[in-house]
């Protein structure tokens, strides 16, 4: 069956180091990947978007990579700030007649310590 | 411009109850869709819809209904509340372009006592 992890439930780290985020995925085709980001209390927020044809996309401190042979992204957050504490969720978009619908990781809660 | 937007916030049920869930968005996206969380279960979808009067299961459609009589609107139908329901429930719509992110709600926390 299809599945999605992400690699840890929580993870903990000093502020400006980089906070590096699993999402593994196995039995899946993805024709792109998406990182959201949620706070407390709020919906997930949409942070970046990767297709399968992509190595690597950047924005501001994020980098995410997509290897579709190790069936894996990686979500990296440099020289991170107590402002980015949240919980962070990947989720996969078959493609095809999927209609726009997502599959979502379980989520890792990331704290960032001053 | 509001995007999307749950009513209640809160609620809390008596087992048998029914209630319907709120969505509305004001992006004019025909793709809309019900998750509901539980605590480090990630995202689970309900139902979806791609437009006006289609609506369609998820993974997880059971005692839940749907309807979309307009472009903006997309309620949620729980006919007989159980405990099992108790969670939280996030309302999201994107364009027809699949590629385009999802705008979430900020969800409704349902508790089935």
């Amino acid at each position: 069956s299809q599945k999605i992890e992400q690699n840890s439930e929580a993870l903990n780290i000093q502020e400006g180091k980089t906070a590096t985020l699993t999402c593994n995925y196995t039995n899946y085709s993805p024709a792109y990947l998406q990182w959201y980001r949620q706070d407390p209390g709020r919906g997930p927020v949409f942070l970046l978007l990767i297709r399968e044809n992509e190595k690597e996309k950047r924005k501001e401190r994020l980098k995410v990579t997509f290897d579709t042979t190790l069936k894996q992204s990686l979500f990296h957050i440099t020289a991170s700030q107590p402002a980015d504490s949240a919980t962070y969720l990947c989720a996969l978009f078959a493609g095809g007649t999927s209609y726009g619908k997502l599959t979502f990781g379980q989520g890792t809660i990331l704290t960032v310590h001053p | 411009n509001a995007g999307v937007t749950q009513t209640p916030k809160f609620r809390i049920l008596k087992i048998g109850q029914s209630m319907t869930l709120q969505c509305t968005q004001d992006m004019n996206h025909n793709y809309m869709y019900w998750y509901r969380q539980d605590p480090g279960m990630g995202l689970k979808l309900i139902y979806y819809s791609v437009g006006a009067g289609i609506t369609d299961k998820g993974e997880v459609p059971n005692g839940y209904n749907v309807s979309r009589s307009t472009t903006e609107d997309f309620p949620l139908r729980l006919e007989l509340a159980a405990p099992s329901q108790t969670s939280v429930y996030f309302c999201a719509s994107n364009l027809v372009d699949s590629n385009q992110p999802q705008h979430f709600g900020d969800g409704t926390r349902l508790s089935i006592l």
